[in-house]
């Protein structure tokens, strides 16, 4: 049982718009500290594509983009393509654990 | 280029122990938190530990506390994870990453606990 919520998987067809969901708590997101979202390929490692909530590390398409309300965050995908198929977890820090938490993942599916 | 190189993983048997390395560079390594994260195959992320500037302050998933002890060497650039009494749960792919902005991850050093 992961600390922040995704839903398990999302799709869209190529050109469409997707967003995923991130919920947490008062002791994570809504403390607040920032959210990060990664994108992982099947046998290579986490991707960043957002940090501090909304900012995209240099090489990551505007396609990309974060967002943050309250103890939740999301990630909104547009003009789908089909090498955005992947897995992708959101991210935070906790002040009772004094330690990262993540996402479960949301598999992402380009029909 | 800030670079991150864990090391130590392999095939070890239940109970036994391993220790983890990762050299960092490209950045001021005292600056900054480090953190160990692992995903077990087919699965998701899950953080692991994590160590504030000087190793005066550490934290662990409940799962590996008593058992795994984060520490670094800031002289050597290096952070550790020393895993002992290990479990077929364990066996993951083992991530050390760095807590700037933007967070930086190594490639990963793959552990397995199998008899």
């Amino acid at each position: 049982q992961s600390v922040l919520t995704q839903p398990p998987s999302v799709s869209g067809a190529p050109g469409q718009r997707v967003t995923i969901s991130c919920t947490g708590s008062s002791s994570n997101i809504g403390a607040p500290y920032d959210v990060y979202w990664y994108q992982q390929l099947p046998g290579t490692a986490p991707k960043l594509l957002i940090y501090g909530n909304n900012k995209r590390p240099s090489g990551v398409p505007d396609r990309f983009s974060g967002s943050k309300s309250g103890t939740s965050a999301s990630l909104a995908i547009t003009g789908l393509q089909a090498e955005d198929e992947a897995d992708y977890y959101c991210q935070s820090f906790d002040n009772s654990l004094s330690g990262w938490v993540f996402g479960g993942g949301t598999k992402l599916t380009v029909l | 280029e800030v670079q991150l190189v864990e090391s130590g993983g392999g095939l070890v048997q239940p109970g036994g122990s391993l220790r983890l390395s990762c050299a960092a560079s490209g950045f001021t390594f005292t600056n900054y938190w480090m953190h160990w994260v692992r995903q077990a195959p087919g699965k998701g992320l899950v953080w692991v530990s994590r160590i504030n500037y000087d190793g005066s302050s550490t934290s662990y998933a409940d799962s590996v506390k008593g058992r795994f002890t984060i520490s670094r060497d800031n002289a050597k650039n290096t952070l550790y994870l020393e895993m002992n009494s290990l479990r077929a749960e364990d066996t993951a792919v083992y991530y050390c990453a760095v807590s700037s902005a933007p967070i930086y991850w190594g490639q990963g050093t793959l552990v397995t606990v199998s008899s």
